[in-house]
């Protein structure tokens, strides 16, 4: 089965810098990269997603870059806001119309914000 | 109001009981997922269902068992044999298609072995 390794585990910057967290896969066949938010006490949410086609998607202040040869992708915050504190979770999956889909996360990434 | 509720919210249970945490959507997803979250750590693959009556293990399913018998519902069991159950447990439910691929995810249930 797939195996998703997720560094750092812990992550502090100031608040108005960038972050970066990456995860690795091992499944070449993965072809669907979720993002999910967890803030404390809360459900995750999903916040952004990227497929095996693109190279890179943004949505405002949240970017994923994806680099299929290398096996790994990243999520980039910028202008990081202390509302941006929480535990982000990546996943690699693999879509195929009527194959069971095992959905796999990272370690967690506990990213705090600092005023 | 759509959406995937699991309950209890706080559960206790004593040594050597089984137990069983609810999961319910009416999202009218086929696919259906039990997480195990322990403090500091990520979301561990328990047991995941793409259909009525089949299901799969995850990577950690020894100690638990689920059924599968209705669309909306996916109910876990923390059998006597799971060692260290205290943990935070958490559904979650998509659809199977190729385009609209979100999990959503209940809000949790708190088991404590006391």
């Amino acid at each position: 089965g797939e195996n998703v390794e997720q560094h750092p585990s812990t992550l502090s910057v100031q608040e108005g810098d960038s972050a970066v967290i990456k995860c690795t896969y091992s499944d070449s066949a993965s072809n669907y990269f979720p993002w999910y938010k967890q803030e404390l006490g809360k459900r995750p949410q999903l916040i952004i997603d990227i497929r095996s086609n693109v190279g890179e998607k943004k949505d405002q202040r949240i970017a994923v870059t994806l680099n299929k040869t290398a096996k790994h992708f990243s999520l980039h915050i910028t202008e990081t806001q202390p509302e941006d504190s929480a535990v982000y979770f990546c996943a690699a999956i693999r879509i195929s119309s009527g194959s069971a889909r095992q959905l796999t996360f990272g370690s967690g990434t506990q990213l705090t914000v600092l005023p | 109001d759509g959406g995937i509720t699991q309950s209890p919210k706080y559960l206790f249970r004593k040594e050597g009981q089984n137990v069983t945490l609810s999961c319910e959507q009416n999202l009218n997803h086929d696919a259906m997922y039990w997480y195990r979250q322990d403090p500091g750590q990520g979301l561990r693959l328990i047991y995941y269902s793409q259909i009525v009556n089949d299901f799969q293990k995850g990577d950690i399913a020894e100690g638990y068992s689920v059924s599968r018998e209705k669309k909306e519902s996916f109910p876990l069991t923390v059998t006597s044999a799971q060692k260290n159950p205290t943990a935070f447990y958490l559904c979650a439910s998509s659809l199977t298609g190729t385009v609209n691929t979100e999990a959503f995810f209940g809000q949790g249930t708190r088991l404590t072995v006391v």
